[in-house]
């Protein structure tokens, strides 16, 4: 099993550029999850999706979309990308049920100039 | 621990002692507890958890104590390697019902040689 997986590993947009960022995973898990990560900073949620057919916001969603394409893909869209977007972003996914681990994929290096 | 902006704490431990890394929670509610190991340019990674009916965990190298009377969670490495540099960051499933996750900003732990 792989896990989650996300593409690409690294990307540079200029501002006013869209970009969708792709996230997998092959666990058969129900709820999956966007994070943002700044320097020194914990994990700020940007969208979830409790199960499929399902989105919500999270705490900093303002300037992104998310699409759950199935079980299995959670993508991430930026539709004019900011420099204050400049991030690591994760996608994360659990089985939904209460008190269960979240496993986090590798990671997109996103630099918006 | 807290962190403040850019400024994570950080525990500094000789190669070979035993490392201790502290977390504290506010959900007295909270019936589950996560502690990840996040190595430079990659993400999170599952280390070992516990529910709120254990006070304690072992795994390999590892050891989660859990004082719910203070709300304190502690991580115990057993004869801290160099590959265990890393940011170390405790989370707990949100209130019932919401899917989401309270992460703990996180705490550098630098093995000296």
């Amino acid at each position: 099993n792989a896990g989650v997986t996300q593409t690409p590993k690294f990307q540079v947009l200029k501002t006013g550029q869209s970009m969708t960022l792709q996230c997998a995973q092959d666990m058969n898990h129900n709820s999956m999850y966007w994070y943002r990560q700044d320097p020194g900073m914990g994990l700020r949620l940007i969208y979830y999706s409790a199960s499929e057919g399902t989105t919500d916001k999270g705490e900093v969603p303002n300037g992104y979309n998310v699409s759950r394409l199935n079980k299995r893909e959670f993508s991430l869209r930026l539709e004019s990308a900011a420099p204050s977007q400049t991030s690591v972003y994760f996608c994360a996914s659990t089985t939904g049920q209460a008190s269960d681990t979240q496993y986090f994929g590798p990671g997109t290096r996103l630099t918006v100039l | 621990g807290e962190s403040v902006g850019l400024h994570l704490p950080t525990l500094s431990v000789q190669e070979g002692d035993n490392s201790i890394i502290n977390c504290a929670y506010s959900n007295s509610a909270s019936d589950y507890f996560i502690w990840y190991k996040q190595e430079s340019g990659k993400g999170p990674q599952f280390i070992i958890d516990i529910r709120s009916n254990m006070d304690k965990r072992q795994g390999q190298r590892v050891t989660v104590l859990l004082n719910k009377t203070v709300k304190h969670l502690s991580l115990q490495i057993a004869a801290t390697q160099p590959g265990d540099s890393a940011v170390y960051f405790c989370a707990e499933p949100a209130p019932s019902g919401t899917y989401k996750y309270i992460f703990g900003t996180g705490t550098r732990l630098k093995v000296l040689a």
